[in-house]
């Protein structure tokens, strides 16, 4: 069974500063991890995904997250946040290889304040 | 179409009552997927479609629940005698599958919809 916690259901920034937001998973198999966005009233936005190859993973909107198999997290980060990064993201694993197809595991997501 | 469309957007309805919500795929995806937003529950996986075949419909509640996916296009879930249990909010993905097959990594990302919102009074 496959799990991702996502520590912070929101998380609240001043515009400038850096966002971080924690996601550990837990599978019994090698995973693929990805970090989905999603605005008000729309649907969700692949942000970046990881999926063995390099373990910093650079995404759009300045977005990038690594994967840190030691401590089993893949926490998303940006240098610098800005007033249109406010949205709910969301933390979700799934199997690597053959059977992953898109049947993903999310986390309960994290609201992302920026205040001016 | 340009994106994944669903409808309806927003549906309100009796405890009891049967539901159909329809899911408009991007053209030529051949993979499709369903899944539940709720409050308390988070994003849970409901089925995968792969052409007109399910493979994964694991994530179904019950058997008040089921879909349908026709000419390897649009899918129809339908919940029947809806439960207020069943409010939530509908999400449709849809995702090509080349090289490799089912590996995600060769299936390239899932597009959604905006949902669709389903309130059982």
């Amino acid at each position: 069974a496959q799990s991702v916690t996502q520590l912070g259901s929101h998380v609240s920034v001043s515009e400038g500063a850096l966002v971080l937001l924690r996601c550990n998973y837990s599978s019994s198999v090698p995973p693929y991890l990805f970090w989905y966005v999603q605005y008000p009233n729309q649907g969700l936005q692949l942000l970046l995904k990881y999926t063995s190859a390099a373990t910093l993973v650079k995404g759009i909107n300045g977005f990038e997250a690594e994967f840190k198999k030691s401590e089993t997290s893949f926490h998303l980060t940006k240098p610098s946040a800005h007033m249109s990064d406010a949205a709910e993201y969301f933390c979700a694993v799934a199997n690597a290889g053959g059977t992953s197809y898109g049947k993903l595991t999310f986390g309960q997501g994290t609201i992302l304040t920026v205040h001016p | 179409g340009a994106g994944v469309s669903q409808s309806p957007s927003n549906k309100v309805t009796e405890k009891g009552k049967d539901v159909e919500l329809r899911c408009d795929p991007i053209s030529g995806h051949t993979a499709l997927y369903w899944y539940r937003q709720s409050l308390g529950q988070g994003l849970e996986f409901l089925i995968y479609f792969q052409g007109n075949s399910a493979p994964d419909k694991s994530g179904l509640p019950s058997d008040r629940f089921s879909a349908e996916r026709t000419g390897g296009s649009v899918s129809t879930l339908t919940i029947q005698r809806t439960q207020q249990e069943d409010s939530a909010v509908y999400l449709c993905a849809s995702s090509l599958v080349y090289g490799g097959g089912y590996d995600l990594a060769n299936t390239g990302e899932l597009f959604f919809g905006e949902g669709s919102r389903l309130t059982v009074l």
